[in-house]
């Protein structure tokens, strides 16, 4: 089963501080890996994308990885600030021809200054 | 203006009544979806539509019809609300996996 798993649920950092959200999927042909982010009663927001051949990208303070080996993501976020505050979702798309995204449940962000 | 307006933005309603929510964009994209959040279960779809003549069920379609106006325009409608329809449901549109999603419609069905 096509499945997309985030870890973890929650974090809370200190602002200024760096963090790591991961995620793992089962998605199997996969074309792209997306970070959302989602701030509290906001619509998602692409993060940035990630296909097969990437290994890292940047958005800003916003890294992310992928491993398309261990079918493992991250997203690093350096140096928080209060405006981070927000959930981010990974979704994956499956075959290119489907158009089919699986989202992960997504990592509930706070950083307390 | 935003690429993607939902309305109502927030609704409470009663069992059994009929609930339409609209969605309109100006992204110029062939496909727009309609999903719907949960606490913990993250985004489902429940309908999409790749252009004006062509719509599909998603995943939780049951409880739930949609009209697909104009290219620019998907409404998704609750014919006979009940409680556990009770969520936050975004519109949004896009092709290649990028979506744009609008502000959310949040809907509370007593």
């Amino acid at each position: 089963k096509n499945q997309v798993e985030q870890s973890p649920q929650s974090l809370i950092i200190l602002e200024g501080k760096n963090c790591t959200l991961q995620c793992n999927y089962t998605v199997s042909p996969f074309s792209n890996l997306r970070w959302y982010k989602q701030d509290t009663g906001r619509g998602p927001v692409s993060l940035t994308i990630m296909t097969f051949s990437e290994n890292t990208k940047s958005n800003g303070r916003y890294t992310a990885t992928l491993d398309a080996d261990t079918k493992q993501s991250s997203l690093h976020i350096t140096a928080s600030q209060l405006s981070d505050s927000a959930s981010y979702i990974c979704v994956v798309r499956g075959p290119r021809n489907t158009d089919k995204l699986i989202f992960g449940t997504g990592t509930r962000l706070q950083v307390f200054p | 203006d935003a690429d993607v307006t939902q309305t109502p933005r927030n609704r409470i309603t009663k069992t059994g009544k009929r609930i339409m929510l609209e969605c309109s964009q100006t992204k110029g994209h062939d496909r727009m979806y309609w999903y719907r959040q949960d606490p913990g279960l993250g985004l489902r779809l429940i309908y999409y539509s790749f252009d004006v003549k062509d719509i599909n069920k998603g995943e939780i379609s049951d409880g739930y019809s949609v009209s697909r106006q104009a290219q620019a325009k998907f409404s998704l409608s609750l014919e006979s609300a009940i409680p556990n329809q009770t969520a936050l449901y975004f519109c949004a549109t896009g092709w290649g996996g990028e979506l744009f999603f609008g502000e959310g419609s949040r809907l509370t069905v007593l």
